[in-house]
């Protein structure tokens, strides 16, 4: 089944303790791309990837940092994370950046930073 | 700058009445436009793309130029539709997201 699997898909953490949240994808996309969503504020984009090796930043990415040595995996990690971190995060992918074709996001993982 | 705008937070109809969901845009050229759709603790999934013109679950979606949107309709809502809805450039910039309620 095509799909972006996450993990995990919930997780409690304290300040300043690093952690990892993955993605992966098994339909050959070359895009991925995070999100965070916040109430009110609907889905802000992190850090994308247009391919191996290549990443870049989004609308929001201080606190994050992101690494795409293969193509089916993108994760995203938060080196010190900080409550105001606290949200539900979606990773996405697509054929390629500006697909006509749309994006397949994962279940999400929600975060909470205490 | 380019931007997708949802004006409604929450939207809140009775079962069998017609919906839309207003999306409006500002983009230099020709927008590729889509519809996601989040149900209740679910993934997003892709609902609509305005360059196939197609209907799913019985949802429409017409891009006018000329008034700049993308307006998502359904003429008789159905209280399954209750869920998020987001509008979105094909490059992933998201709107503010519309939560639509569909009362029995």
């Amino acid at each position: 089944e095509a799909q972006v699997t996450q993990n995990p898909r919930y997780l409690i953490t304290v300040t300043g303790k690093k952690l990892t949240v993955t993605c992966s994808q098994n339909m050959n996309h070359e895009y991925m791309s995070w999100y965070r969503q916040d109430p009110g504020l609907g889905l802000r984009q992190i850090y994308y990837s247009m391919n191996v090796e290549v990443t870049d930043k989004g609308d929001v990415p201080e606190g994050y940092k992101v690494s795409r040595k293969e193509k089916r995996n993108f994760p995203l990690i938060l080196e010190s994370p900080s409550p105001n971190q606290t949200s539900l995060y979606f990773c996405a992918s697509g054929l390629t950046g500006g697909t006509l074709y749309g994006y397949t996001f994962g279940s999400g993982t929600r975060l909470t930073v205490v | 700058a380019q931007r997708v705008t949802q004006p409604e937070k929450l939207l809140s109809v009775f079962k069998g009445a017609p919906v839309e969901l207003k999306c409006n845009y500002s983009y230099s050229g020709s927008p590729e436009l889509f519809w996601y759709v989040q149900y209740s603790r679910q993934r997003l999934q892709l609902l609509l793309r305005h360059i196939s013109r197609e209907s799913i679950k019985g949802f429409t979606a017409d891009l006018n130029k000329g008034e700049t949107s993308f307006h998502l309709k359904k003429p008789f809502a159905q209280e399954e539709d209750s869920a998020m809805y987001y509008c979105a450039f094909n490059d992933m910039r998201f709107g503010a997201g519309t939560r639509l309620t569909v009362k029995p």
